[in-house]
């Protein structure tokens, strides 16, 4: 079946810095998504990418749909302590299949 | 609030008893889906919906696992005879006609002792 992996698995950083994950398949995608989800809840979108190439920002995240259209990667500039959480992209193949492949999570904590 | 709700949001629940879990769409969303997720882990696909019809299973969903979404609205999920490989969040998502992006509920997260 379909895989992503995605990196890092987790990341400790100062408040104020820059943050960049990826996430990787050995498959292609059409649509990569971003989420970000915190203890006990369900995830929450934060980018959704439809095109090979596209670069799209929300406020201090930025994520890029890979030109292969097997990687994106998620930007957070300027950290602050509410990024804390777990970060988790997904890609989906669009036509009959719906299901969304989630990669494992990359860890998010904030220093102050 | 117009989001994605699920109820009960905790079931703790003894192994082989049945539980069942409701997820309510955002409105006008005609598909539906359910995810599992352990610890750990990101969520995994168990079903989906488009309107009433479930076009769509995973191999995780045993036959102990029931799906419904009689009127195109809201969803239930059964779990018969829990076990304890059972206990994770179960998250449901809806998604517009048009488009592919997935919005998720809370989740429900079941423990079985």
């Amino acid at each position: 079946g379909q895989q992503l992996n995605q990196s890092p698995q987790s990341m400790f950083i100062q408040e104020g810095e820059d943050v960049s994950m990826n996430c990787t398949s050995s498959s292609i995608f059409n649509t990569w998504l971003w989420y970000k989800q915190d203890p006990g809840e369900g995830p929450v979108l934060l980018i959704a990418l439809y095109k090979a190439g596209e670069l799209t920002s929300n406020g201090r995240l930025t994520a890029q749909f890979g030109i292969t259209r097997k990687d994106s990667f998620l930007n957070i500039s300027a950290s602050i302590p509410s990024d804390v959480g777990i970060y988790f992209c997904a890609g989906l193949v669009s036509g009959s299949a719906r299901q969304l492949t989630f990669g494992s999570g990359t860890q998010l904590t904030v220093l102050p | 609030d117009t989001g994605v709700s699920q109820d009960p949001r905790h079931k703790i629940t003894k192994r082989g008893q049945n539980v069942t879990f409701r997820c309510d769409p955002i409105s006008e969303h005609n598909r539906l889906y359910w995810y599992r997720q352990t610890l750990g882990q990101g969520p995994e696909f168990l079903t989906y919906f488009q309107n009433e019809a479930q076009l769509e299973k995973s191999r995780l969903l045993s036959d102990r696992f029931s799906a419904e979404r009689p009127k195109g609205s809201f969803s239930t999920l059964e779990i018969q005879r829990t076990e304890q490989g059972d206990s994770a969040m179960y998250l449901c998502a809806s998604s517009p006609g048009q488009g592919e992006t997935q919005y998720f509920g809370p989740g429900t997260r079941l423990l079985v002792l």
